[in-house]
């Protein structure tokens, strides 16, 4: 079975820094996909990143992007110029792809950010 | 487009009773996964529903129950409640094809058992 694990439970940066949240999985698949979802106070979860395992180029979307280390089976996301809109639970997904019909996410237990004015 | 939509937004509910939450997909996305949010155990994925077929199932007791109509909204029902059941219940959509690898999450339905 596919597991999930964000070892730090909260982290703080102060504004305008840079933070690098981890994430490490176990999976005996070769292709899958990795995601960071975010979750304001709001509670409408929301995807930050996303990385397939067969691209070996780190995907970035503007401040935000990850480390990708398929052989170690980590998953690191670096948020730069933090901002406070930034502070929410940031989860780590896993995901087979959809041509073998599986649409389950398999979520880490999460990192709650704050960001530090 | 509008996004995922559920209802009701917060529901409480006494043990023994039933529950029904709603699911409204994105217009185009034909499947929708349910996912319980407890602060104990997290995230976790009940099941999921591709043109009105369950295609996954989490490991949930038969208590937990689904389904999807032709136009693609689910339910998903919890029959005589325990206090356990208190969660955040969020679905998610996607266009569910072999080339779709992004899922879009609702707001979530807040249900309180006591």
């Amino acid at each position: 079975a596919q597991t999930v694990t964000q070892s730090q439970p909260e982290m703080s940066v102060q504004e305008a820094e840079t933070v690098t949240l981890s994430c490490t999985y176990d999976t005996s698949e070769s292709d899958y996909y990795l995601f960071w979802y975010k979750q304001p106070p709001s509670r409408q979860m929301i995807l930050v990143i996303r990385q397939e395992a067969y691209k070996q180029q780190n995907a970035t979307e503007n401040r935000f992007s990850v480390n990708f280390q398929k052989a170690a089976k980590s998953f690191s996301l670096k948020i730069s110029d933090s901002q406070l809109g930034d502070a929410a639970m940031y989860f780590c997904a896993y995901r087979l792809p959809s041509n073998f019909g599986n649409e389950k996410l398999t979520f880490g237990t999460g990192t709650r950010l704050t960001i530090i004015p | 487009k509008a996004g995922v939509t559920q209802t009701p937004r917060y529901l409480i509910k006494t043990r023994g009773q039933q529950v029904t939450l709603s699911c409204s997909p994105i217009s185009g996305h034909r499947s929708v996964s349910w996912y319980q949010q407890t602060p104990g155990q997290g995230l976790q994925f009940l099941f999921e529903y591709f043109s009105e077929t369950q295609r996954n199932k989490g490991n949930f007791p038969g208590r937990f129950s689904g389904r999807q109509f032709s136009n693609s909204r689910s339910e998903m029902n919890v029959s005589t409640l325990e206090l356990g059941d208190s969660a955040l219940y969020l679905c998610a959509s996607s266009p569910g094809l072999y080339s779709s690898y992004e899922q879009y999450f609702g707001p979530g339905t807040r249900l309180t058992v006591t």
